[in-house]
This record gives structure tokens, C-alpha cells and sequence, in this order.
């Protein structure tokens, strides 16, 4: 069976320092890679997507950044974090090619900035 | 512009009081519906995806109905167990991304 794996489960890091979180999925090959933003009681905002490794879509400008070094394995990284980057930052993961593409979440990061 | 919208925004019940929890969308060509539990500080887990009007799922003491507007999460008998927010997404044809609802938070009282 396929599982989801996202570490550190919470973080507090000061602004202006760099984040990295990482996300890794077992039992399945060339998952489509998805990472989420959750704000406290609004819907799940997309980041970033990847179909496949060194394949990045970014859907919203910031500061962060995505990089997908091997096929499941997957990134969230930036230079420098902003207070506005606090969230829970979620990692999920979809089969290719499926008619409705459903997605499995992982446990998730609570990423605080002071 | 596509839209999902989750209603109520919580909903309290007593244990064993059946109700239903509402998404209603606006998509151009549905290519499926999701629905999904997510507990306090945990990923979304998912519970159903329907493809088309008329298609019902059933799983425990939930079933998931859908129109050509919405669908319903109908929950029969909850117990403090199923206290949750419940999350409905869609994805249209022309699309990969999900297009997420805000959420339910359902609490149920022993």
C-alpha cells in the first residue's frame, strides 16, 4: 500500500530564515506531487505541482520555492521566510493518467514564524 | 469562475441526530467531486470521489449523493467519532487543479 511521509511535523523558525520541508511517498511510482497551504477555516491552497522529477508548477508568486530530486521525493524550500508564511503545509500525492485525480494527503508541517 | 461553497460553516448535533452537510459548485465540465475528513492538525483523509449526477456513496455512517449543482454528505446516527471538518473539492475537464470549499467543522455531542 502507498504512505505519505512529511517531516518536520511542526517548526518554529524566525523571519528572514531559510525553510525547508520535505515529503516522500512509498508504494507507488511517478505520483504527481502536490503541495498545500491551509490558512485556519479556509479552503487548501495549491503551491506548487509536479508530474513528474525536475518538473515544478508554481501556481502562486511568492517566495517559496519546489524541487522534486528523485520521483518521490518532494521539496518545499525558501531563502527567506515572511511572518505571512506561517501555515500548515500540507503534501499530497495523485496516481497519473486516473480519471478523476485523487488525492492522498500526508500528515502535514505546522510551520510557525516569529 | 469556478467555485466550491460549503454550507453550513459548522454544525452541531447530538449523537444519534442524522443531518447532512451541503457543497455546491460551479465548474465547467465536472471531472470529479471529492470529499475528504480532516481532525485538528492532521491531513485531509479522503472519503469519497463522485463522477457524475446521480452516483451515491456509501461508507459507514456516511453517503455521499450529486447533482448537476451539489452534493450532499449525509450523515446517519453520528457518534462523537465522526466530530471532524469536512472538506469537498472539485476538479473540472479542462483542469488538473482541485478547486477546495472552505469546510464543515461537525461536532458532535455525546
Amino acid at each position: 500500500s502507498q504512505t505519505i511521509h512529511q517531516w518536520p511535523a511542526t517548526l518554529v523558525q524566525p523571519v528572514g530564515s531559510p525553510l525547508s520541508l520535505e515529503c516522500t511517498v512509498e508504494g507507488t511510482s511517478n505520483p504527481n506531487l502536490y503541495w498545500y497551504r491551509q490558512a485556519a477555516g479556509r479552503g487548501l491552497q495549491l503551491l506548487f505541482y509536479s508530474v513528474g522529477i525536475g518538473q515544478i508548477s508554481s501556481e502562486v508568486p511568492q517566495n517559496l520555492s519546489a524541487s522534486r530530486p528523485q520521483d518521490r521525493q518532494f521539496i518545499l524550500s525558501s531563502k527567506k521566510l515572511l511572518l505571512s508564511d506561517s501555515g500548515f503545509y500540507l503534501c499530497a500525492w495523485s496516481g497519473a493518467g486516473g480519471v478523476a485525480d485523487t488525492q492522498y494527503f500526508g500528515p502535514g508541517t505546522r510551520l510557525t514564524v516569529l | 469562475e469556478d467555485q466550491v461553497t460549503q454550507s453550513p460553516e459548522a454544525l452541531r448535533l447530538q449523537e444519534g441526530e442524522s443531518s447532512s452537510l451541503n457543497c455546491s459548485y460551479t465548474v465547467s465540465g465536472l471531472r470529479g467531486l471529492f470529499w475528504y475528513r480532516q481532525d485538528p492538525g492532521k491531513g485531509p483523509e479522503f472519503l469519497f470521489t463522485l463522477y457524475s449526477a446521480g452516483e451515491e456513496k456509501e461508507k459507514e455512517r456516511l453517503k455521499a449523493t450529486l447533482t448537476k449543482k451539489e452534493s450532499f454528505l449525509h450523515i446517519t446516527a453520528p457518534k462523537p467519532e465522526d466530530s471532524a471538518t469536512y472538506l469537498c473539492a472539485v476538479q473540472a475537464n479542462s483542469n488538473y487543479q482541485l478547486i477546495w470549499g472552505a469546510g464543515t467543522k461537525l461536532i458532535i455531542k455525546p
